[in-house]
């Protein structure tokens, strides 16, 4: 059974800093990994997608990084803002999506 | 291009009643699937479809049911509701087995 765990839980940075997300899962047998964001009551907006066979994928100011060997992701976030305050969740499709539990992210101003 | 669209988006139902939820995927998307968003639990995966088939099951009561219609709109029924059916029901469209776009959800509470 896949399981997918994210740390750190809870993030609080000031405004401006460079900060890192992981995402680590159990079975390397995924045809893709995608990172979320969701705001509270929200539903969720996808943020990058990274198939199997891809190492990184970019999108303005996030990176993510994709290791299947080791089982990990980390989306990186660069010069962070006071509106990328939500939760990022990632979530890995096998036979089915498993997502993580999310790191609820605060940006202070 | 609209997005995903989940109806409705609120509800409140008694403990024994049933509730049916709809969602309409994006134009030209098969797949649907769906998920339910706890505090405690996070986000599960409760079943998908493709083409009016179900594709896959997570592990949820039989309780919990679903289907497709021939223009990839797809419900999902939840009878003998229980207080721990509480929760944000998600819907995601894609393409294929790609990129996954979700609706904003439907908040059902459970009294």
């Amino acid at each position: 059974k896949q399981e997918v765990t994210q740390i750190p839980a809870a993030l609080s940075v000031p405004e401006g800093e460079n900060l890192v997300l992981n995402c680590s899962f159990t079975d390397s047998a995924i045809y893709n990994l995608q990172w979320f964001r969701q705001d509270p009551g929200k539903g969720l907006t996808s943020l990058l997608l990274i198939q199997s066979s891809q190492r990184e994928q970019t999108s303005g100011r996030l990176n993510a990084s994709l290791d299947k060997s080791s089982g990990r992701s980390t989306l990186y976030i660069a010069a962070s803002q006071p509106g990328d305050s939500a939760t990022y969740l990632c979530a890995v499709t096998g036979n089915m999506l498993t997502f993580g539990g999310g790191t609820r992210l605060m940006v202070k101003p | 291009k609209a997005g995903v669209t989940q109806t409705p988006r609120y509800l409140i139902k008694t403990r024994g009643q049933q509730v049916t939820l709809s969602c309409s995927p994006i134009s030209g998307h098969r797949s649907v699937s769906w998920y339910q968003q706890t505090p405690g639990q996070g986000l599960q995966f409760l079943f998908e479809y493709f083409s009016e088939t179900q594709r896959n099951k997570g592990n949820f009561p039989g309780r919990f049911s679903g289907r497709q219609f021939s223009n990839s709109r797809s419900e999902m029924n939840v009878s003998t509701l229980e207080l721990g059916d509480s929760a944000l029901y998600l819907c995601a469209s894609s393409f294929d087995t790609g990129e996954l776009f979700f609706g904003e959800g439907s908040r059902l509470t459970v009294l």
